[in-house]
């Protein structure tokens, strides 16, 4: 069965601070990846998404991702993160060619202090 | 703003009840997927309806069940009420059956005392 990991579960760094959150998934064929960020108290927002083509994607806020098939990874950089980065983000899968039902990680909380 | 609505934003009920969550996909989006985001198992995939159709399931209890309706809005109907069914509820839309972005609602909120 499908799987995401996300290794960070609580992450908290200073203003201006480089960000990388680490999410593996377990799957052997074709995948579609995302980068989800859910703001408190708000609903599920896309950061960024990766069908095919460049394995480094660029999404909104700054946000970028790159895939690394040999790895099977998807992590997620900010170089200078912002108090309002302050926020819980989820890492995504689903296989190209089923439904599209998304599988998420346990998701990874980051506190960003001012 | 997402362009997916979901009512009720809030909804608290006893044990042994029947609840039914709403949701309106974004114009043009023909599948509507349901998720339950809880503290012990995280945001676990229900169901997927598309133009109508069930196409996936997922990790749904029985007592759960959900349709879409031809103007493409969908409910999910919770019975027999758990307290362990506390938990948020999203209803995500995209545009086709396949592996497309999918757009969330606001979800609801489900407390079962």
């Amino acid at each position: 069965a499908q799987s995401v990991s996300q290794h960070n579960h609580h992450v908290i760094l200073s203003e201006a601070a480089s960000l990388e959150l680490g999410c593996n998934y377990s799957y052997g064929g074709t995948v579609n990846l995302f980068w989800y960020v859910q703001y408190p108290g708000q609903h599920l927002q896309l950061l960024l998404k990766y069908f095919s083509g460049d394995p480094l994607v660029k999404g909104i806020k700054g946000f970028e991702a790159e895939f690394i098939k040999s790895k099977f990874s998807f992590n997620l950089r900010k170089p200078s993160v912002q108090w309002s980065d302050t926020a819980e983000y989820f890492c995504a899968v689903t296989s190209a060619g089923n439904t599209g039902k998304l599988i998420f990680g346990q998701g990874t909380t980051l506190q960003v202090k001012p | 703003d997402s362009g997916v609505t979901q009512t009720p934003k809030h909804l608290i009920t006893a044990t042994g009840q029947r609840v039914t969550l709403r949701c309106s996909p974004r114009s043009g989006d023909l599948s509507v997927y349901w998720y339950q985001q809880s503290l012990d198992q995280g945001l676990q995939f229900l169901i997927h309806y598309y133009n109508g159709e069930e196409r996936a399931k997922g990790n749904i209890l029985e007592r759960f069940s959900a349709q879409q309706f031809p103007d493409l809005h969908s409910e999910l109907n919770l019975s027999s009420l758990e307290l362990g069914d506390s938990a948020l509820y999203f209803c995500a839309s995209s545009l086709g059956l396949a592996a497309d972005t999918q757009y969330f609602g606001p979800g609801t909120r489900l407390t079962v005392l």
